[in-house]
């Protein structure tokens, strides 16, 4: 059945490092999100795209945190430099923009990332 | 700003009985509300939705209510199983985007 893939499943890295992040959407969806959670914050947006072009970022650290779609099969989410704050769980999520539950969002497993 | 909140971080419940999940929300122009499940180590999966224009919708073994007049979302689970433990999220769609309330947590007595 149709799922949203990440990769890596699990990352950890040192203080200063790139770390990127990769999500496959389900095939034919229009809309990808980034979110990020942690215990404190919760879920947040951080990115997201429509039909590959990025429609808000306003969630992101724009230093540091930057979202791609080279194609319509493949986003990405890249720190540069990473710092121990990062840390948390990295969720991408697609769904189906004008279709009948337009707003639905499937989830990837996610990539947990810790910094160190 | 846009905010989602939970009235209880956690809820436990016995197994068979019913479960009630409520969600405050602050933007009264939302249009869209969904709830999610979020098991152990896995991303949140979608339960059900209902749009400003309901008050009341029926899945399997779920019934969202939404009240427009206070602003309250609430997810009710009838006779609660252990694969219900998760947490739960209610989210608003506001923005163009979904914000997200911060979850509560529903363990399952046996």
């Amino acid at each position: 059945d149709a799922r949203v893939t990440q990769t890596p499943r699990h990352k950890v890295t040192e203080m200063g490092q790139e770390v990127t992040m990769r999500c496959q959407p389900i095939l034919g969806h229009n809309t990808v999100f980034w979110y990020r959670q942690t215990m404190m914050q919760g879920l947040e947006l951080l990115a997201y795209f429509r039909n590959r072009a990025p429609l808000d970022d306003s969630g992101m650290p724009k230093d540091r945190f930057s979202a791609e779609m080279p194609d319509a099969t493949l986003a990405t989410l890249k720190i540069q430099p990473s710092e121990p704050r990062d840390s948390a769980v990295y969720f991408c999520a697609s769904g189906l923009a004008g279709a009948l539950s337009s707003y639905e969002q499937y989830f990837g497993p996610g990539t947990r990332l810790t910094v160190t | 700003g846009e905010s989602v909140g939970l009235h209880l971080p956690t809820l436990s419940v016995q197994e068979g009985d019913n479960s009630i999940i409520n969600c405050a929300y602050s933007n009264s122009a939302s249009d869209y509300f969904i709830w999610y499940k979020q098991e152990s180590g896995k991303g949140p999966q979608f339960i059900i939705d209902i749009r400003s224009n309901m008050d009341k919708r029926q899945g399997q073994r779920v019934t969202v209510l939404l009240n427009k007049t206070v602003k309250h979302l609430s997810l009710q689970i009838a006779a609660t199983q252990p694969g219900d433990s998760a947490v739960y999220f209610c989210a608003e769609w506001g923005a163009q985007k979904l914000v997200f309330g911060q979850g509560t947590r529903l363990t399952i007595n046996p």
